[in-house]
Protein backbone atom coordinates (compact mmCIF):
# COMPACT_ATOMS: atom_id res chain seq x y z
CA UNK A 1 0.00 0.00 0.00
CA UNK A 2 1.38 3.86 -0.60
CA UNK A 3 0.04 4.59 2.40
CA UNK A 4 -2.05 7.85 3.23
CA UNK A 5 -1.00 10.40 0.41
CA UNK A 6 -1.31 14.26 0.81
CA UNK A 7 -0.98 16.98 -1.87
CA UNK A 8 0.50 18.76 -2.53
CA UNK A 9 3.50 18.87 -0.08
CA UNK A 10 4.40 22.69 -0.42
CA UNK A 11 1.42 25.31 -1.28
CA UNK A 12 2.78 29.05 -0.85
CA UNK A 13 -0.24 31.32 -1.21
CA UNK A 14 -1.03 34.77 -0.87
CA UNK A 15 -3.62 36.56 2.10
CA UNK A 16 -7.09 36.25 0.81
CA UNK A 17 -6.87 33.30 -1.69
CA UNK A 18 -8.34 29.91 -1.21
CA UNK A 19 -6.23 26.83 -0.56
CA UNK A 20 -7.55 23.18 -0.83
CA UNK A 21 -5.19 20.32 0.78
CA UNK A 22 -6.23 16.88 -0.44
CA UNK A 23 -5.74 13.73 0.95
CA UNK A 24 -6.15 10.11 0.21
CA UNK A 25 -6.71 7.31 3.24
CA UNK A 26 -5.47 3.95 3.11
CA UNK A 27 -7.84 1.72 2.05
CA UNK A 28 -9.75 -0.17 4.04
CA UNK A 29 -9.71 2.71 6.39
CA UNK A 30 -12.63 3.73 7.86
CA UNK A 31 -11.43 7.04 10.11
CA UNK A 32 -10.06 10.26 8.48
CA UNK A 33 -7.89 12.85 10.72
CA UNK A 34 -6.90 16.34 9.88
CA UNK A 35 -4.28 17.62 12.40
CA UNK A 36 -2.41 20.91 11.93
CA UNK A 37 1.08 21.61 13.11
CA UNK A 38 2.46 24.79 14.40
CA UNK A 39 5.49 25.93 16.51
CA UNK A 40 3.30 27.58 18.69
CA UNK A 41 0.62 25.24 18.90
CA UNK A 42 2.43 21.72 18.71
CA UNK A 43 0.04 18.92 16.73
CA UNK A 44 -3.95 19.62 16.83
CA UNK A 45 -6.64 17.54 15.75
CA UNK A 46 -9.06 19.66 13.43
CA UNK A 47 -11.76 17.53 12.08
CA UNK A 48 -11.94 13.85 11.67
CA UNK A 49 -14.48 11.58 9.66
CA UNK A 50 -15.83 7.89 10.12
CA UNK A 51 -17.03 6.35 6.88
CA UNK A 52 -16.81 9.73 5.37
CA UNK A 53 -19.30 11.39 8.15
CA UNK A 54 -18.05 14.32 10.59
CA UNK A 55 -17.65 13.25 13.68
CA UNK A 56 -15.62 16.06 15.86
CA UNK A 57 -15.05 19.36 14.10
CA UNK A 58 -14.68 21.19 17.29
CA UNK A 59 -10.99 21.38 16.35
CA UNK A 60 -11.44 23.61 13.57
CA UNK A 61 -10.06 27.04 13.99
CA UNK A 62 -13.38 29.36 12.15
CA UNK A 63 -15.56 29.49 9.56
CA UNK A 64 -13.04 29.89 6.72
CA UNK A 65 -12.04 26.45 7.31
CA UNK A 66 -13.81 23.46 6.04
CA UNK A 67 -13.31 19.81 5.08
CA UNK A 68 -15.79 17.52 3.01
CA UNK A 69 -15.16 13.83 2.40
CA UNK A 70 -17.24 13.13 -0.61
CA UNK A 71 -16.00 9.67 -1.00
CA UNK A 72 -13.70 6.84 1.29
CA UNK A 73 -10.88 7.63 -0.81
CA UNK A 74 -10.57 11.50 -0.91
CA UNK A 75 -11.06 14.22 1.61
CA UNK A 76 -10.22 17.78 0.99
CA UNK A 77 -9.19 20.79 3.77
CA UNK A 78 -10.12 23.92 2.15
CA UNK A 79 -9.53 27.52 3.59
CA UNK A 80 -11.30 30.57 1.98
CA UNK A 81 -9.99 33.22 2.83
CA UNK A 82 -6.41 32.39 3.92
CA UNK A 83 -4.66 33.92 6.38
CA UNK A 84 -0.61 34.07 7.61
CA UNK A 85 -1.68 32.79 10.94
CA UNK A 86 -2.50 29.87 8.87
CA UNK A 87 0.86 29.00 7.96
CA UNK A 88 1.61 25.44 9.20
CA UNK A 89 2.01 21.74 8.13
CA UNK A 90 -1.39 20.37 7.95
CA UNK A 91 -0.96 16.34 8.36
CA UNK A 92 -4.09 13.89 7.48
CA UNK A 93 -3.90 10.60 9.13
CA UNK A 94 -6.11 7.43 8.77
CA UNK A 95 -6.92 4.66 10.68
CA UNK A 96 -8.92 0.94 10.29
CA UNK A 97 -10.90 1.45 13.45
CA UNK A 98 -11.55 3.78 16.33
CA UNK A 99 -10.09 2.77 19.79
CA UNK A 100 -6.55 1.22 20.07
CA UNK A 101 -5.92 1.40 15.77
CA UNK A 102 -2.98 3.12 15.05
CA UNK A 103 -3.26 6.21 12.90
CA UNK A 104 -1.12 6.34 9.67
CA UNK A 105 0.55 9.78 8.93
CA UNK A 106 0.63 11.45 5.24
CA UNK A 107 4.03 13.06 4.51
CA UNK A 108 2.27 16.50 5.40
CA UNK A 109 1.89 19.66 3.41
CA UNK A 110 3.54 22.51 4.35
CA UNK A 111 1.47 25.71 3.84
CA UNK A 112 3.02 29.33 3.53
CA UNK A 113 0.23 32.27 3.32
CA UNK A 114 2.19 35.38 2.73
CA UNK B 1 -9.61 15.19 30.25
CA UNK B 2 -6.70 13.32 28.79
CA UNK B 3 -3.63 15.23 28.48
CA UNK B 4 0.40 14.61 28.61
CA UNK B 5 3.47 16.86 29.15
CA UNK B 6 6.52 16.37 27.94
CA UNK B 7 9.08 17.19 30.37
CA UNK B 8 11.96 18.01 28.22
CA UNK B 9 11.80 20.13 24.81
CA UNK B 10 15.66 19.26 23.69
CA UNK B 11 17.86 16.09 24.56
CA UNK B 12 20.88 15.25 23.74
CA UNK B 13 23.24 12.26 23.57
CA UNK B 14 26.27 10.87 22.31
CA UNK B 15 26.29 7.97 19.87
CA UNK B 16 26.66 4.94 21.81
CA UNK B 17 25.13 6.02 25.14
CA UNK B 18 21.21 5.68 26.71
CA UNK B 19 18.10 7.96 25.68
CA UNK B 20 15.67 9.24 28.25
CA UNK B 21 12.12 10.78 27.06
CA UNK B 22 10.19 11.85 29.77
CA UNK B 23 6.35 11.73 29.54
CA UNK B 24 3.67 12.28 32.06
CA UNK B 25 0.32 11.22 31.51
CA UNK B 26 -3.06 12.76 33.00
CA UNK B 27 -6.11 10.81 32.70
CA UNK B 28 -9.30 10.00 34.26
CA UNK B 29 -9.63 6.26 33.84
CA UNK B 30 -6.98 3.59 32.25
CA UNK B 31 -4.99 5.47 29.17
CA UNK B 32 -3.70 4.25 25.59
CA UNK B 33 -0.76 5.96 25.06
CA UNK B 34 1.53 6.44 22.39
CA UNK B 35 5.14 7.11 20.91
CA UNK B 36 5.18 8.45 17.59
CA UNK B 37 8.51 9.58 15.99
CA UNK B 38 9.01 12.61 13.50
CA UNK B 39 11.92 12.86 11.20
CA UNK B 40 12.79 16.10 9.11
CA UNK B 41 9.99 17.24 6.91
CA UNK B 42 8.65 13.58 7.07
CA UNK B 43 5.18 12.52 8.30
CA UNK B 44 4.69 10.60 11.59
CA UNK B 45 5.80 7.17 12.61
CA UNK B 46 4.57 4.70 15.40
CA UNK B 47 7.16 3.55 17.66
CA UNK B 48 4.88 2.03 20.16
CA UNK B 49 1.82 2.06 21.80
CA UNK B 50 0.31 1.00 25.31
CA UNK B 51 -2.90 -0.45 25.59
CA UNK B 52 -3.29 -1.98 29.12
CA UNK B 53 -1.66 -5.25 28.68
CA UNK B 54 2.07 -5.67 29.67
CA UNK B 55 3.68 -2.02 31.24
CA UNK B 56 6.77 -2.10 29.43
CA UNK B 57 6.35 -2.09 25.80
CA UNK B 58 8.80 -2.79 23.09
CA UNK B 59 8.71 -0.96 19.80
CA UNK B 60 10.43 -0.16 17.04
CA UNK B 61 13.96 0.15 16.39
CA UNK B 62 15.25 -0.55 19.70
CA UNK B 63 12.85 1.96 21.74
CA UNK B 64 10.93 0.59 24.49
CA UNK B 65 8.49 2.70 27.12
CA UNK B 66 7.05 1.65 30.51
CA UNK B 67 3.67 2.28 31.58
CA UNK B 68 3.98 3.55 35.34
CA UNK B 69 0.89 3.98 36.97
CA UNK B 70 1.60 5.13 40.79
CA UNK B 71 3.80 7.76 38.46
CA UNK B 72 1.59 8.60 36.25
CA UNK B 73 4.38 8.28 33.86
CA UNK B 74 5.38 6.81 30.56
CA UNK B 75 8.57 7.64 29.70
CA UNK B 76 11.04 6.34 26.25
CA UNK B 77 14.06 5.04 26.90
CA UNK B 78 16.91 2.93 24.30
CA UNK B 79 19.78 1.02 25.63
CA UNK B 80 21.88 2.66 22.62
CA UNK B 81 21.62 5.67 20.55
CA UNK B 82 22.38 5.66 16.85
CA UNK B 83 22.89 8.43 14.73
CA UNK B 84 19.30 7.86 12.89
CA UNK B 85 17.12 8.27 16.00
CA UNK B 86 17.60 12.32 15.95
CA UNK B 87 14.46 13.34 15.47
CA UNK B 88 11.16 14.43 16.96
CA UNK B 89 9.31 12.41 19.33
CA UNK B 90 5.99 13.14 20.75
CA UNK B 91 3.82 11.14 23.52
CA UNK B 92 0.36 10.94 22.91
CA UNK B 93 -2.74 9.98 24.32
CA UNK B 94 -6.19 8.86 23.24
CA UNK B 95 -8.98 10.99 24.55
CA UNK B 96 -12.40 11.68 23.24
CA UNK B 97 -15.97 9.91 23.87
CA UNK B 98 -14.96 7.25 22.11
CA UNK B 99 -11.05 7.34 22.01
CA UNK B 100 -10.99 8.26 18.79
CA UNK B 101 -8.53 11.01 19.11
CA UNK B 102 -5.37 11.73 19.83
CA UNK B 103 -3.49 14.40 21.75
CA UNK B 104 -0.39 15.27 21.52
CA UNK B 105 2.43 16.63 23.93
CA UNK B 106 4.72 19.42 22.37
CA UNK B 107 7.38 17.19 21.56
CA UNK B 108 11.08 16.53 22.41
CA UNK B 109 13.52 17.16 19.86
CA UNK B 110 16.41 14.36 20.24
CA UNK B 111 19.85 15.28 18.80
CA UNK B 112 22.37 12.55 18.79
CA UNK B 113 26.33 13.87 18.69
CA UNK B 114 28.61 11.79 17.26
Amino acid sequence: DAGVIQSPRHEVTEMGQEVTLRCKPISGHDYLFWYRQTMMRGLELLIYFNNNVPIDDSGMPEDRFSAKMPNASFSTLKIQPSEPRDSAVYFCASSRTSGGSEQFFGPGTRLTVL
Amino acid sequence: AQSVTQLDSHVSVSEGTPVLLRCNYSSSYSPSLFWYVQHPNKGLQLLLKYTSAATLVKGINGFEAEFKKSETSFHLTKPSAHMSDAAEYFCVVRAGEYGNKLVFGAGTILRVKS
